[in-house]
């Protein structure tokens, strides 16, 4: 079964960065793009950016440009997402999916989560 | 503000029929997707496209399209039903991904 999993938690002071890992399995790694969706405490989904997992070619929101850098690592079928010069509004869960094979904006399946703190 | 736009609370009674709306320009030309989340957990696609519900997901979630307004239905409402609604799809320009604010859904 398609299985996108996430670290739980991550803990981080301001100005610091953030790298964040999701490893996928249950299909073909190649074939299907993967996005970051964040969520802040009590608000709604914010789209961070695209990786393409062929190609490597990444496209991070306008917001997040500069400041969001998105690679992946075919050999353990993991993305990944380093946000830089983390401020205490970054705070939230952050969230991988997939693409459905119809395109996007249609996300299938999603991880379970990283809950991302940022506190001195 | 978000290109999509949801009302944030709709009620429902339990067994009645409820819809949950999404307005955005784009709409006009593209699709939405919808998502529910419940508490502690991560989205889940209920309904997408023209007319496509994901496996597992019961047919009492349906969606339509009229105009620059997303429409998810759900017919005959369950008490599992209650959580937060999320359509995206396409910003205005065709590039970017966009979400609605977000519907809390209560059924009484």
């Amino acid at each position: 079964q398609v299985q996108l999993v996430q670290p739980g938690t991550e803990v981080k002071e301001p100005g610091a960065s953030v790298k964040l890992s999701c490893k996928a399995s249950g299909y073909s790694f190649t074939k299907f793009f993967i996005h970051w969706v964040r969520q802040a405490p009590g608000q709604g989904l914010e789209w961070m950016g695209i990786i393409n997992p062929t190609s490597g070619g990444a496209y991070p929101a306008p917001q997040f440009q500069g400041r969001v850098t998105m690679n992946r690592d075919t050999s353990t079928s993991t993305v990944f997402m380093e946000l830089s010069s983390l401020r205490s509004d970054d705070a939230a869960v952050y969230y991988c999916a997939r693409e459905h094979s119809d395109g996007w904006p249609t996300f299938d399946f999603w991880g379970q989560g990283t809950v991302v703190t940022v506190s001195s | 503000s978000s290109e999509l736009t949801q009302d944030p609370g709709v009620s429902v009674a339990l067994g009645q029929t409820v819809t949950i709306t999404c307005q955005g320009d784009r709409l006009r030309r593209d699709y939405a997707s919808w998502y529910q989340q419940k508490p502690g957990q991560a989205p889940l696609l209920v309904f997408f496209g023209k007319n496509n519900r994901p496996s597992g997901i019961p047919d009492r979630f349906s969606g339509s399209a009229s105009g620059n307004t997303a429409s998810l239905t759900i017919t005959g409402a369950q008490a599992e039903d209650e959580a937060d609604y999320y359509c995206n799809s396409r910003d205005n320009r065709g590039d970017h991904v966009v979400f609605g604010g977000g519907t809390r859904l209560t059924v009484l």
